[in-house]
Parts: structure tokens; sequence; C-alpha cells
């Protein structure tokens, strides 16, 4: 059974930073893993994709890795700002299954 | 449409009432997801659809909760004789393919009283 951790659940910065959130997930057997942020009371918005033959992927200031061998993934955002402050979620599709596989999150905070 | 469309947004119900969630994906969108998320926890898979047909429906928490898709757009959660544990956030999510995004809606918050 795949299961998907995040490490902190909770992190707490100051605006300029740059930072990195971790996942890690126990089966290497994935098509592709999803990082999403969450604002508080809304729904999910897509942040990266990486296909699995993908080592990673790049979108303004973040950048998501992905070591499907070791089962990690970080998502590295440069230069933080107070919009930044968010949970951050990953997801992971298994081969062979359909569902997208959550971890817990982080909880980001940006301070100004 | 534009994105993922849920409704209603907000549905406060009685105790042993029974409701309907709706969820328009992505137009072309075959993939169809419901999850649900309680306060302050993760989220928590209930259902997969693949066009018409569910595939993976190992989430659905009990016999009360049943979902189906139309014509390989909408879908409908109903959940009958509601209880107050079944108070959350239920979130629809739509994809292309397999190695394609997941597009979420902005969730429907339920609230048994």
């Amino acid at each position: 059974k795949q299961e998907v951790t995040q490490i902190p659940a909770a992190l707490s910065v100051p605006e300029g930073e740059n930072l990195v959130l971790n996942c890690s997930f126990t089966d290497s057997a994935i098509y592709n893993l999803q990082w999403f942020r969450q604002d508080p009371g809304k729904g999910l918005t897509s942040l990266l994709l990486i296909q699995s033959s993908q080592r990673e992927q790049t979108s303004g200031r973040l950048n998501a890795s992905l070591d499907k061998s070791s089962g990690r993934s970080t998502l590295y955002i440069a230069a933080s700002q107070p919009g930044d402050s968010a949970t951050y979620l990953c997801a992971v599709i298994n081969q062979g299954a359909q569902k997208l596989v959550f971890g817990q999150g982080t909880r980001l905070t940006i301070n100004p | 449409g534009a994105g993922v469309s849920q409704s209603p947004s907000n549905k406060v119900t009685e105790k042993g009432k029974d409701v309907e969630l709706r969820c328009d994906p992505i137009s072309g969108h075959t993939a169809l997801y419901w999850y649900r998320q309680s306060l302050g926890q993760g989220l928590e898979f209930l259902i997969y659809f693949q066009g018409n047909s569910a595939p993976d429906k190992s989430g659905l928490p009990s016999d009360r909760f049943s979902a189906e898709r139309t014509g390989g757009s909408v879908s409908t959660l109903t959940i009958q004789r509601t209880q107050q544990e079944d108070s959350a956030v239920y979130l629809c999510a739509s994809r292309y393919g397999l190695n394609t995004e997941a597009f979420f809606g902005q969730g429907t918050r339920l609230t048994v009283v």
C-alpha cells in the first residue's frame, strides 16, 4: 500500500528566504507526482506535475525534483513571499492504480 | 468550462436527510475523482471514475454513500441518511489522462446538524 509522508508538518520562515518542502513515498512504482497548494477554505491548486521519467519541473519561482528510486520529491520555493503562505500537498499515482494518494501536507507561513 | 465546478458550495442539512453533491469536470476530462477532507485532516479518497464506470470505489465509507457519472461528464455523489460524521468538505477533481495534471474544484462544504 502506497504511503506518502510530508515533513515538516509546518514551517515558518521570513520573507525572502529560499525553502525546501519534502515529500516521500514508499512504493517507487509511480506514474507521476503532483504538487498542489491549498489556501484556507479553498480547493487545491495544481502547481507542478512530474512524470516518472522526469527528474525535475520548473514553474516561475518553483522547482520540483523527483528521485523515484529513493521515493523522494522536493519542492523548492525561491525568494518566498507572504502570498506563498498556504498548505502544500504532494500526491502520487501508482502504476496499476488510478487514484491520487496524498501526503498530509506542509503548512507554510511566510512572515513579512 | 474553464475549471472543475462543484455545487452547492455550502450545504447544511439535518441528520437523517439525503444530500446530493454535484461535480462538473473540465470538458473532455475522462477521469473524475471524489475526495473528502474533514476539518484539519488530509484528503480521503472516495471514488474514481473513468468515463461512466467506477473501477475504484474502495474509499466509499459505507453503503450510505453512492456516486454516478453520466455521459462521461457530470458526477453526483449521494449521501443517504446523513450523519454528523459526514460533515466535511467534499472535493472533486478531473484529469484528461493518466499523465496529465489533475484539477480540483472549490469543494462543497457539508454540515450535518
